[in-house]
């Protein structure tokens, strides 16, 4: 059982290139979420999703856009990097049920960017 | 909006020195209130869900307390490998699922 898988751990980019982050579940989680944690920050969301072909946007969408096909894929687009983009990503998802079952986050490790 | 604020954004204790760390927060109508623990280089690994006033959660040497405005994590005789990042997040009832996230408190645990 692995999780959240994010891929690549790190990348380089230069600015006005772009790039996809991608992110991968396999605890059939119907939640998936897109965050960035600048350094000693706290997380914050860029997009979300609740299933299969339903993408909104969160607090920080400028430069980024999103699609999620199936259930276990949800991966980030960055368009023209910026260095304003440099960050650490992180793709989480979780199971939000009616009622109380709804549980906290599994995160995947991250992808470090950096834009020059 | 949602709103979570943490304190202290530090906090340096001796190895079996027990305190606490603080969540405040405001939001419309609480889903849930999360805590998370990340370490250097990680991603956020899940602790606790507090779902009402009152309620409390423990695991191992870590307890959350929850009131109707903050939440505590409570840290009895703690250890070196207590030290780590933790986070705190609340999701409202209408935000589908969506977490609002504090800026965290850094605890380190020194031998």
């Amino acid at each position: 059982n692995a999780g959240v898988t994010q891929t690549p751990k790190f990348r380089i980019l230069k600015i006005g290139q772009s790039m996809t982050l991608q992110c991968a579940q396999d605890m059939n989680h119907n939640y998936m979420y897109w965050y960035r944690q600048d350094p000693g920050m706290g997380l914050k969301l860029i997009y979300y999703s609740v299933g299969a072909g339903i993408t909104d946007k969160g607090e920080v969408p400028n430069g980024y856009n999103v699609s999620r096909s199936t259930t276990e894929d949800f991966p980030l687009r960055l368009e023209l990097a910026a260095p304003s983009q440099t960050s650490v990503y992180f793709c989480a998802s979780s199971y939000a049920g009616t009622g109380d079952t709804n549980y906290g986050y599994t995160f995947g490790s991250g992808t470090r960017l950096t834009v020059v | 909006e949602d709103q979570v604020t943490q304190s202290p954004e530090a906090l340096r204790l001796q190895e079996g020195e027990s305190s606490s760390l603080n969540c405040s927060y405001t939001v419309s109508g609480l889903r849930g209130l999360f805590w998370y623990r990340q370490d250097p280089g990680k991603g956020p690994e899940f602790l606790f869900t507090l779902y009402s006033a009152g309620e409390e959660k423990e695991k191992e040497r870590l307890k959350a307390t929850l009131t109707k405005k903050e939440s505590f994590l409570h840290i009895t005789a703690p250890k070196p490998e207590d030290s780590a990042t933790y986070l705190c997040a609340v999701q409202g009832n209408t935000n589908a699922g969506k977490s609002t996230f504090g800026d965290g408190t850094t605890l380190t645990v020194k031998p």
